[in-house]
């Protein structure tokens, strides 16, 4: 079945700078591709969700970028600033119209002042 | 605003008793999901639903069923509590397409001692 593999576990970035996040994936076939952000004691909130056939989409200071190629999706915060210091997760949908989310292990970022 | 409310948000237990988590949504979607949530595994997926009366065993069922009485409501339930059962539960509800997009409550923490 699909993996995914989420890197790094924990990143720490100063304010301003950017922080980029990791995912690969293994099924080819995958259909839907998201981003969640989990701050401190609260749910998961969605940040972003592409399709396949999007290669980039940018919103609000972030962008995600998949690269079906290589099986890479990545979340870039540019500018970051400390009230994104949370986990992020990354989230596939093996299949068009499947029921299924598969998580990423997270990421813990901590933006320093 | 759409919700998804879970209860209790604290419970220990002891082991070998019953613990029930609920989970109401307002999102009015026919797929709702248990994850459980511990340190080094991301999410994981314990069941899901797909509308009233059904009831899917996710990748780790074990230990652990689940009742889903009308589109609103879907409970959790572990007959046997176990200390390895301590952990953050999460429910989520979404739509059927599974467009990645899903809505999460602020969990639920158990503690089996």
């Amino acid at each position: 079945g699909e993996q995914v593999e989420q890197r790094p576990p924990h990143l720490s970035v100063r304010e301003g700078d950017s922080a980029i996040i990791i995912c690969t994936y293994t099924d080819s076939a995958t259909a839907y591709f998201s981003w969640y952000k989990q701050e401190a004691g609260a749910g998961l909130q969605l940040l972003m969700s592409v399709l396949s056939n999007v290669d980039r989409k940018e919103e609000q200071g972030l962008t995600v970028l998949l690269n079906k190629k290589d099986k890479r999706l990545s979340l870039n915060l540019t500018a970051a600033h400390p009230g994104d210091s949370a986990v992020y997760f990354c989230a596939v949908s093996p299949s068009s119209g499947s029921w299924q989310l598969i998580f990423g292990s997270g990421t813990q970022l901590t933006v320093m002042p | 605003e759409a919700a998804v409310t879970q209860s209790p948000r604290n419970k220990v237990a002891v082991t070998g008793g019953k613990v029930t988590l609920s989970c109401n949504q307002t999102n009015n979607h026919n797929n709702m999901y248990w994850y459980r949530q511990d340190t080094g595994h991301g999410l994981r997926l314990i069941h899901y639903s797909y509308g009233a009366g059904s009831t899917e065993k996710g990748d780790i069922p074990d230990g652990y069923k689940a009742s889903r009485p009308s589109q609103e409501n879907f409970s959790l339930i572990l007959e046997l509590a176990t200390p390895s059962q301590t952990s953050v539960y999460f429910c989520a509800s979404g739509d059927a397409q599974a467009t990645g997009q899903l809505y999460f409550g602020e969990g639920s923490k158990l503690t089996v001692l």
